[in-house]
């Protein structure tokens, strides 16, 4: 089946880190994709990574891919107010343009 | 800035009127897609454009209809809006060939159906 899925809540204090996780279920996806989304707006590309890569820094960001669990996570250090938003893991399976989103997860982050 | 560009941002119509919901890019890309995104949910795929070839979903109900005059535009006409097709509406894109073909989204049309 073609099922990615997320936890749908996660509370963190302002300075923490925050990793939220991602599993997925297409051993053939080629990329992997983490998206923003706040509220009323749409989705803007954070980061993505190649699955050949076990892991992609991009300044704040870190995501770690195990391929042979199929499990994706994004870390997002010192975590600021404005990080509060729903985060969506996306695969592509190879030779396809179609995403399978995950179910998405609600980071709110506490003053 | 190359951007993808949805209006109206807010479109509200009345039970059975049809309703015209419009995407633009400036990225110059080949492939667009239309999803729709009901609350707290993940965007749903209802169609793409790969260039003027058309991609129905196999479970995208009929009422919904695409039009791609040209690149830069393409079209999502809901025939008869129900009160379940009240959602997000989102407009993407994406380059094929590039290597990660990574699609970039629209703000979104919030559809509200009375």
């Amino acid at each position: 089946g073609e099922d990615v899925e997320q936890s749908l809540f996660l509370s963190v204090r302002e300075g923490d880190s925050s990793v939220i996780n991602c599993t997925y279920t297409d051993s053939s996806s080629t990329y992997l994709y983490w998206y923003k989304q706040e509220p009323g707006a749409g989705l803007q590309l954070l980061t993505y990574i190649f699955s050949n890569m076990d892991m992609k820094q991009d300044q704040r960001l870190t995501v770690l891919l195990n391929k042979k669990d199929k499990h994706l996570s994004l870390r997002i250090a010192d975590t600021q107010t404005g990080d509060s938003a729903i985060y969506f893991c996306a695969e592509r399976g190879s030779g396809t343009y179609k995403y399978i989103f995950g179910t998405g997860t609600r980071l709110k982050v506490l003053a | 800035d190359a951007m993808v560009i949805q209006n109206p941002r807010y479109q509200v119509t009345q039970f059975g009127k049809p309703v015209t919901l419009s995407c633009s890019q400036t990225l110059n890309h080949n492939v667009m897609y239309w999803y729709q995104q009901k609350s707290s949910q993940a965007p749903k795929l209802l169609f793409h454009y790969y260039d003027k070839d058309f991609n129905n979903e196999a479970d995208t109900p009929d009422n919904f209809q695409s039009r791609r005059p040209n690149t830069s535009f393409c079209f999502l006409d809901i025939r008869s809006p129900g009160l379940g097709d009240a959602a997000m509406y989102l407009c993407a894109t994406s380059r094929a060939g590039d290597s990660t073909e990574t699609q970039y989204f629209g703000p979104g049309t919030r559809l509200l159906v009375l």
